[in-house]
């Protein structure tokens, strides 16, 4: 069975600091990786998506992509409070479904 | 980045009633959406995969006669909970694929069943 997995958390983190979110993942196939958003009563939203390995960079977030490890993490920088909610591991591999890690919460203290 | 659509966002039905929730993909079309539902504090639960003019294909343990899925157009999508208890009183929420890789979210429909 495929499986993601997140630390479990919470996570907290001073305003300024930067965040770190990490994910394992079982299946040595799985070809996308992705990390979505959750706050609190909200649908997911799609924050970064990376397919070949290194560092992929996106204003204040970072993904890293280690496919021989089976690893992949979100660095955020300058977290702000507004960064305070569920982040999401996703992983597809060869058909169209997602499968989701339980996520991260993560707070950031002004 | 991609838009979804859900309609409603929110509903209070009566026990033994059923209920429609519709998904749109605004600005793409999607051959493949997906319905999740989450309880709270729980992470997403994949319900099942719509596919446009064919059945959807629910996942182990979704009653496929209680949660009915119609997806006519490559727009548009819908969950029907029949016959809805309390117990069906969840977050639901579709998501649509506008090209191979990411996947979209739309906000999201709570429902009540009291």
């Amino acid at each position: 069975q495929k499986e993601v997995e997140q630390n479990s958390g919470p996570l907290s983190v001073p305003e300024g600091a930067i965040a770190s979110l990490n994910c394992t993942y079982s299946d040595r196939g799985s070809q996308s990786f992705f990390w979505y958003r959750q706050y609190s009563g909200k649908s997911p939203e799609l924050i970064m998506s990376i397919y070949s390995n290194g560092d992929k960079e996106d204003g204040r977030f970072t993904a890293q992509l280690n496919k021989a490890s089976q690893y992949v993490s979100l660095l955020i920088r300058d977290s702000q409070p507004s960064d305070s909610a569920t982040y999401l591991c996703a992983v597809k591999g060869g058909s169209e479904k997602l499968v989701f890690g339980k996520g991260m919460k993560l707070t950031v203290n002004p | 980045g991609a838009v979804v659509s859900q309609h409603p966002s929110w509903v209070i039905c009566k026990s033994g009633t059923s209920v429609k929730i519709e998904c749109r993909s605004l600005d793409f079309q999607a051959t493949t959406m997906f319905w999740y539902r989450q309880f709270p504090k729980q992470s997403l639960m994949l319900m099942a995969t719509s596919n446009e003019g064919s059945k959807a294909t629910y996942e182990q343990g979704v009653e496929k006669d209680k949660f009915l899925i119609n997806h006519a157009s490559l727009t548009l999508s819908t969950l029907t909970v029949t016959s809805a208890h309390p117990e069906d009183s969840s977050f639901y929420i579709c998501s649509a694929t506008p090209e191979a890789y990411e996947q979209y979210f739309g906000p999201g429909t709570r429902l009540t069943v009291t």
